[in-house]
């Protein structure tokens, strides 16, 4: 039972242009969503999150946007650069049905090619 | 602050031997999580500890995973009679426990476990 889904194994983009890393989630009790980046051999580095109160929150170049009838979110990064080249993960949080543990999707590997 | 630490970093082992791992976390977190990762998914989370009271152990955590957070500082995960199945990468994450930095869990490296 996949309750979060990363639906693109990859993304290949150029050095400038804008990345779009899309994630869906099935379970309605989400209230907390975030992006981790992981490099290889590295553990998980948190990126940037939103409340489900929200529909947009923004740092830097990294946007995360959520739409929560659609139950999708999606993280945008304007420019890329190729130190942007790493996995990403989409991980969601439901306070009231599993505390603060996170349930991530499979990731998406990203290549920002120069 | 040097983040979340974890040792060893790799661990191989033979099948049916006893592994533990330690982590290290970020000193003034209160919550620490363990998570295992295997190839080509996500981290699946495992059990999850609020200063030294283990809170929530997920169905993966068979009765052969023990962990302990003793005094509410580091944390230990032992693996015992250990399987092929248990080869994954083990990473441990912590957050402090007050509002939405609540959510925001910090990864350590990871330990990396092969078991042959």
């Amino acid at each position: 039972d996949q309750q979060v889904k990363q639906n693109s194994p990859s993304l290949s983009v150029q050095e400038g242009r804008i990345s779009i890393l899309n994630c869906d989630y099935t379970n309605s009790m989400f209230d907390y969503f975030l992006w981790y980046k992981k490099y290889p051999a590295e553990g998980p580095t948190f990126l940037i999150s939103i409340s489900s109160i929200k529909d947009k929150n923004e740092d830097g170049r990294f946007t995360v946007f959520l739409n929560k009838s659609a139950k999708h979110l999606s993280l945008h990064i304007v420019p890329s650069q190729p130190g942007d080249s790493a996995v990403y993960f989409c991980a969601a949080s439901a306070t009231a049905e599993y505390g603060n543990k996170l349930v991530f999707g499979a990731g998406t590997i990203l290549r920002v090619k120069s | 602050d040097t983040g979340v630490s974890q040792n060893p970093r790799h661990k191989i082992t033979k099948r049916g031997q006893n592994v533990t791992f330690r982590c290290d976390p970020i000193s003034e977190h209160n919550r620490l999580y363990w998570y295992r990762q295997t190839l080509g998914q996500g981290p699946e989370f495992l059990t999850y500890f609020q200063n030294e009271a283990q809170l929530e152990k997920s169905r993966l955590l068979s009765d052969r995973f023990s962990a302990e957070r003793p005094k509410g500082s580091f944390s230990t995960l032992e693996i015992q009679r250990t399987e092929q199945g248990d080869s994954a990468m083990y990473l441990c994450a912590t957050s402090s426990g007050s509002g939405t930095a609540a959510y925001e869990q910090y990864f350590g490296p990871g330990t990396r476990l092969t078991v042959t």
